[in-house]
């Protein structure tokens, strides 16, 4: 059965206190897995996608990275303004996308 | 290029009363999505279209959700009728050929 599970379920960090959030996945035919930002009140709003293993994407304090297993969200030196919910999900046949639950992010001054 | 449309934003009834929510997706995006997303979870895929016709609706309440996407394009979801438990934010997405492009979401609050 596709799955993907995503750790922590919640994380406070203070400002600068770099951290990783992961999502494991077990899924048949990945075409693609993704990042997305989710703040209070709004839609996810898409943040990178990664197609195979050894594969890496940077944008400002966030880095994604994708093993045949995982994948990490690496946060660089936090600022408040990065708190919200990240979703991970994976992409497989037939367009069908899977999603873990979600890692509330709160980044305190 | 405009986003995923969804209306309205906000809708409060009482139990057993129906309501419909809309979604316009990307243009040119063939495959629209419904989710569920209850506070605290991630989204839950209601149902999935390719074009104007269903690709996944397994897990839609069949007893008491319907949706159409009936020229390929807009789509309609509809309780009838609703429960307590259908509180929770309606996710429209839609996608080409890369990641799911979502709406800003109904939040429905059924009292």
């Amino acid at each position: 059965e596709d799955q993907v599970t995503q750790s922590p379920e919640a994380l406070r960090l203070q400002e600068g206190e770099s951290s990783s959030l992961n999502c494991s996945y077990t899924v048949s035919g990945l075409r693609g897995l993704f990042w997305y930002r989710q703040d209070p009140g709004k839609g996810p709003e898409f943040l990178f996608t990664l197609y195979s293993a050894g594969e890496e994407k940077e944008k400002e304090r966030l880095k994604a990275t994708l093993t045949k297993k995982e994948s990490f969200l690496h946060i660089t030196a936090p600022k408040p303004e990065d708190s919200a919910t990240y979703l991970c999900a994976v992409k497989v046949n037939f367009n069908k996308f899977y999603f873990g639950s979600g890692t509330k992010l709160n980044v305190k001054p | 290029e405009a986003g995923v449309a969804q209306s309205p934003r906000y809708k409060i009834i009482e139990k057993r009363q129906s309501v419909a929510f809309w979604c316009n997706p990307i243009s040119g995006h063939a495959t629209l999505y419904w989710y569920q997303q209850i506070l605290g979870q991630g989204p839950k895929l209601l149902i999935q279209f390719q074009n104007n016709g269903v690709v996944d609706d397994s897990q839609l309440p069949k007893d008491r959700f319907s949706a159409e996407r009936l020229k390929g394009v807009d789509s309609t979801l509809k309780i009838q009728p609703a429960k307590l438990e259908d509180s929770a934010v309606y996710l429209c997405a839609s996608t080409g050929t890369g990641g799911a492009f979502f709406g800003q979401g109904t939040r429905l609050t059924v009292v």
